[in-house]
């Protein structure tokens, strides 16, 4: 079965600046995709930013960027420039390449951003 | 074009009693998948239903039952309701059959069993 792992329960960040938040998983198919999920506390979880694993260009969204290490088995989203709007829960995801479409979420990093 | 909808908000059931949750999906979407969100966890699949036929389950009991309807909405039913049932619960609607499956989520319903 995959495994999602988020190693920090919190992180905070002073506005402007860059933080990276962590991500690991284990699966054994080598077809999948990886999401990076945000939940502010009106508690609607929005897609951040995806990564197909046969694509070896790390996925960017204006200040949003991941660095994809596939034979670690890493994902970590790296937000620029931080907001007081980027303050929320964010969860790392990952989907197999089959037909069962389900995401398999980690327990979530919880981002404060300071003024 | 309408996002995903949820009811109720907030739902407060006692031990042993039914619940059902309602999902409208995004327009033109025709699957729907239902997550369990404890507090203070990532969300759990719970169940997939496409095309109104239930495609992939997650690790939880039979008393957990979905439907889903000819307009793609869906029903997610809880029997016999226990103090670890309360949750938030989610639900996603995405469109299958275009080969990449981005799932929107709803605002959820809040589900407190006491």
């Amino acid at each position: 079965a995959q495994t999602v792992t988020q190693s920090q329960p919190e992180m905070s960040v002073q506005e402007a600046e860059t933080v990276t938040l962590s991500c690991t998983y284990d699966t054994s198919e080598s077809d999948y995709y990886l999401f990076w999920y945000k939940q502010p506390p009106s508690r609607q979880m929005i897609l951040v930013i995806r990564q197909e694993a046969y694509k070896q260009q790390n996925a960017t969204e204006n200040r949003f960027s991941v660095n994809f290490q596939k034979a670690a088995k890493s994902f970590s989203l790296k937000i620029s420039d931080s907001q007081l709007g980027d303050a929320a829960m964010y969860f790392c995801a990952y989907r197999g390449g089959g037909s069962n479409y389900k995401l398999t979420f980690g327990k979530g990093t919880l981002l404060t951003v300071n003024p | 074009e309408t996002g995903v909808t949820q009811s109720p908000t907030h739902l407060i059931k006692t031990r042993g009693q039914q619940v059902t949750l309602r999902c409208s999906s995004q327009s033109g979407h025709n699957t729907v998948s239902w997550y369990q969100q404890a507090l203070g966890q990532g969300p759990q699949f719970i169940f997939q239903y496409y095309r109104e036929e239930e495609n992939g389950r997650g690790n939880f009991p039979p008393r957990f039952s979905g439907l889903q309807f000819p307009n793609y909405s869906s029903e997610l039913n809880v029997n016999a309701l226990e103090l670890d049932d309360s949750a938030l619960y989610l639900c996603a609607s995405s469109l299958k059959d275009t080969g990449w499956d981005e799932q929107y989520f709803g605002p959820g319903t809040r589900l407190t069993v006491t």
